[in-house]
């Protein structure tokens, strides 16, 4: 079962516009990861906010997680035709075996 | 550092046929994973290898899939028979996993299967 969700499913915006995703997960984590994954390629990590952090920023990514709604975002600025790929969260759960969950992803177009 | 590495990138079958993925992790990362992504849809784990134990299989169908990670580094994830639901990518990720911090998993480019 997939323990994330991403809102919107899927997202188109001009070159230059600022792109918001979200997620939602179940249960307690660790922390919570995103991942981006280009048509036809494995995953890439972008960013982990650990559970007691609150906002984190890599770059043009900055993520915010609020536990006691179990959400997330990912905000890109600035977006370029380069970032048009597909957008995962994954949960980091408690459990000793560390695996990550991810959520069904949010498909970024960013149109020149 | 080189990649995760995967073969083959493309595999096109008939049902009941069998078929097998080969991986080859990051240098020195302990843990291994299988992940099957059906098109649309995130990676759903199959199965978590430790060395070359298993620590998960939960997800993995038994009956027809098995994989192996001899001397823990390459691993093979085979498929016996395949049946249509299988169409799928299945991807190939390590990391080091430190116990108490956080895991960066390292995907591979994934091996794109269609059944027939």
């Amino acid at each position: 079962s997939q323990q994330g969700e991403e809102d919107p499913q899927a997202l188109s915006i001009q070159e230059g516009e600022n792109a918001t995703m979200n997620c939602s997960y179940k249960t307690s984590i660790n922390n919570l990861q995103w991942y981006r994954q280009n048509s036809g390629r494995g995953l890439v990590h972008l960013i982990l906010i650990r559970s007691n952090e609150r906002e984190k920023h890599s770059g043009r990514l900055r993520v915010t997680l609020d536990t006691s709604k179990k959400s997330s975002s990912l905000l890109i600025t600035a977006s370029r035709a380069a970032d048009t790929a597909s957008y995962f969260c994954a949960t980091d759960g408690k459990g000793s075996a560390r695996q990550l969950t991810f959520g069904s992803g949010t498909q970024l177009t960013v149109l020149p | 550092e080189a990649g995760v590495a995967q073969s083959p990138r493309y595999k096109i079958i008939e049902k009941r046929q069998s078929v097998a993925f080969w991986c080859n992790p990051i240098s020195g990362h302990a843990t291994l994973y299988w992940y099957q992504q059906i098109l649309g849809q995130g990676p759903k784990l199959l199965i978590q290898f430790q060395n070359n134990g298993v620590v998960d299989d939960s997800q993995l169908p038994k009956d027809r899939f098995s994989a192996e990670r001899l001397k823990g580094v390459d691993s093979t994830l085979k498929i016996q028979p395949a049946k249509l639901e299988d169409s799928a990518v299945y991807l190939c990720a390590s990391s080091q996993l430190r116990y108490r911090g956080a895991d960066t998993q390292y995907f591979g480019p994934g091996t794109r299967l269609t059944v027939l």
